[in-house]
């Protein structure tokens, strides 16, 4: 256990809203990551970060904002969601001078 | 970019037969590859690991090998059990990446008991 926790779990929101989805991590780690999770895609990389207040792009970044204020906390925005962005999302952390990427419970976003 | 490709998508074999999971990359630069486990409606759980100097790595059934210079994994896990029905994906990490993650689509496997 990673200590990465996700909120929320499910989401269902409508076309053209904002939605943010919280990131939490106990163990102080550096890197954190936001990935999306479709079928036939795997999981693809949205952004990153690699410390407070740095993050950058992964490869599907568009409509998409994160931030990173406090070490702990990594925060996925969709800034007016899209029926494209139903997914279900997975944060991830990368422990120093460790090689294993752990993710976090994962949260199901459905935008109708 | 990085390209991981698993083949075959889904897989059904008979309690005790010993499963082989395959996975490709394009770009043979990399500092590791990770095998994950993923059961339905839940996160990825960490089964093994190895570094790009390593050719296997093992923990109890599971076996991974991996040979760079060809752009292959292999991951084998003995005697399967129909607890091991879930879905198992590889992710590369390439050289100079951030420790960013490619990720495959996945194989489902399904243990018939």
């Amino acid at each position: 256990d990673a200590g990465i926790t996700q909120s929320p779990r499910h989401k269902v929101t409508e076309t053209g809203t904002p939605v943010t989805l919280r990131c939490h991590q106990t163990e102080n780690h550096r890197y954190m990551y936001w990935y999306r999770q479709d079928p036939g895609h795997g999981l693809r990389l949205i952004h990153y970060s690699y410390g407070v207040k740095d993050t950058d792009k992964g490869e599907v970044s568009d409509g998409y904002s994160v931030s990173r204020s406090k070490t702990e906390d990594f925060l996925l925005t969709l800034e007016s969601a899209t029926s494209s962005q139903t997914s279900v999302y997975f944060c991830a952390i990368q422990r120093a001078l460790h090689p294993e990427q752990y993710f976090g419970p994962g949260t199901r976003l459905t935008v109708t | 970019k990085q390209e991981v490709t698993q083949i075959p998508a889904a897989l059904s074999v008979p309690e005790g037969e010993n499963l082989v999971l395959n996975c490709s990359f394009t770009d043979s630069a990399i500092y590791n590859l990770q095998w994950f486990r993923q059961d339905p409606g839940k996160g990825l759980t960490s089964l093994l690991l190895i570094q790009s100097s390593q050719r296997e790595q093992t923990s109890g059934r599971l076996n991974a090998s991996l040979d760079k210079s060809s752009g292959r994994s292999t991951l084998y896990i003995a005697a399967s059990q129909p607890g091991d029905s879930a879905t198992y994906l590889c992710a590369v990490r390439s050289s100079g990446s951030d420790y960013k993650l490619s990720f495959g689509a996945g194989t489902t496997v399904t243990v018939r008991a």
